[in-house]
């Protein structure tokens, strides 16, 4: 079982749609990081959290530590948000970063 | 600019070629990371350097893979000997701090490696 595990794989939505991306961890952590990565992009960091919820614009990530869940958000989603988000993890015992395989997210006109 | 940057951002390499790809941090950011991304996976960590300190090298393939920052700002990832199974998007992150709280990475936009 992967330590980081995201939902859906693959999303594709209408444009104006509600987009709902999950993130479950098995280990400690210390922090949390969404990043969006466009295709023969680099990877761009979206949110990092430990607690709570962060907004930015129509991006919205959340975090349940107890549950050990996050979930990011795209509201009135548009098709130049269409790229792989990605959650990666902290681990509390050191500096490296555990990677989710990443959800490709595709908005439709 | 004032992120972190990558070169080559393309390259390709015939079987057995020694490549270099280079990448200039944020100034002053302490921590560097590599990462290596194969087509269609999440990135894999490599190795981190504190500073010039080569701190964590478990995340490298094998012996062809070498990194180096010997002056605490750009770093050199070199693979020698290369191979097709090294074909992949090489990923440099740099972070302010060395602490594990709160310590956001910043990417560059990656070196896409193919050896044919």
């Amino acid at each position: 079982k992967n330590e980081v595990e995201q939902s859906p794989q693959n999303l594709t939505a209408q444009e104006g749609e509600f987009i709902t991306i999950n993130c479950s961890y098995s280990v400690g952590i210390s922090a949390l990081h969404w990043l969006q990565q466009h295709p023969g992009g680099g990877i761009v960091s979206l949110f990092m959290l430990s607690s709570g919820k962060k907004k930015h614009g129509r991006l919205i990530a959340t975090i349940n530590i107890q549950e050990k869940h996050s979930s990011l958000h795209i509201t009135a989603s548009h098709p130049r948000d269409s790229a792989v988000y990605i959650c990666a993890v902290r681990s509390d015992s050191n500096y490296q970063l555990i990677w989710g395989a990443g959800t490709k997210l595709i908005i439709k006109p | 600019g004032a992120g972190v940057s990558q070169s080559p951002r393309y390259k390709v390499a015939k079987r057995g070629q020694d490549v270099a790809l280079r990448c200039d941090p944020i100034s002053g950011h302490v921590s560097l990371f590599w990462y290596q991304q194969a087509l269609g996976q999440g990135p894999e960590f490599l190795t981190y350097f504190q500073n010039e300190a080569q701190l964590d090298k478990s995340g490298l393939p094998s012996d062809r893979f070498f990194a180096e920052r010997p002056e605490g700002s750009v770093s050199t990832l070199k693979i020698q000997r290369t191979q097709q199974e090294d074909s992949a998007v090489y990923l440099c992150a740099s972070s302010h701090r060395t602490g594990l709280k709160d310590n956001e990475q910043f990417f560059g936009p990656g070196t896409r490696l193919t050896v044919l």
